[in-house]
């Protein structure tokens, strides 16, 4: 199975901050990784898929980067409506493989 | 409007059974491989298994391998998942999702989830 690790597994930020949040995988998966958004209480979203390409209507503050092993989900000024966890999710090959997550806190 | 609503969750003792639900809604269902996907109290999100379009293909994650069942069926635009030989670990929000550009695309469509509880 391929392990995905996402770091840092806490974050805290200011709204207008710059966040960024890494994820590994274990073997390469070429562009195919997924960033999910989670807000308490409430399905995951799909913010990015094959690793860059932004899901329609999520707002482009959102930026995804990587290929092979190393993927960066980045959010270029943090809103208020961004505080959540965020997953990252390889699509590459069964089992499907989330990492761990890293939740988003207000400073 | 895309919508998946799941049903079917509740209490169950450790070692029962199960049926847990997801009605599709506002997309060609029969189209798509459908997922469920489950999250402990606490805990990240975990990928529990997958059927294609028609039902013939299916994989499951190891560790409900042998005891949970996913199907579908097209006509009632609706995916299930039969538990059985429930465990404490079991315990988890069950969510159903769709890949509606494929499975490299990611999962673009979720429901709500339904909460399952295993007790002992």
């Amino acid at each position: 199975d391929i392990q995905m690790t996402q770091s840092p597994s806490f974050v805290s930020a200011s709204v207008g901050d710059r966040v960024t949040v890494t994820c590994r995988a274990s073997q390469g998966i070429s562009n195919r990784l997924a960033w999910y958004q989670q807000k308490p209480g409430k399905a995951p979203k799909l913010l990015i898929y094959v690793a860059s390409t932004l899901q329609s209507g999520v707002p482009s503050r959102f930026s995804g980067s990587g290929s092979g092993t190393d993927f960066t989900l980045t959010i270029s000024s943090l809103q208020p409506e961004d505080f959540a966890t965020y997953y990252c999710q390889q699509t590459n090959d069964f089992p499907l493989t989330f990492g761990g997550g890293t939740k988003v806190e207000i400073k | 409007e895309v919508q998946l609503v799941e049903s079917g969750g509740g209490l169950v003792q450790a070692g029962g059974s199960l049926r847990v639900s997801c009605v599709a809604s506002g997309f060609t269902f029969r189209s798509y491989w459908m997922y469920w996907v489950r999250q402990a109290p606490g805990m990240g999100l975990v990928w529990v298994s997958r059927i294609n379009s028609d039902g013939s293909s299916i994989v499951y994650a190891d560790s409900v391998k042998g005891r949970f069942t996913i199907s579908r069926d097209n006509a009632k635009n609706t995916l299930y998942l039969q538990m059985n030989s429930l465990r404490d670990e079991d315990t988890a929000v069950y969510y159903c999702a769709s890949s509606r550009g494929g499975y490299y695309y990611g999962m673009d469509v979720w429901g709500r989830g339904t909460t399952v509880t295993v007790s002992s």
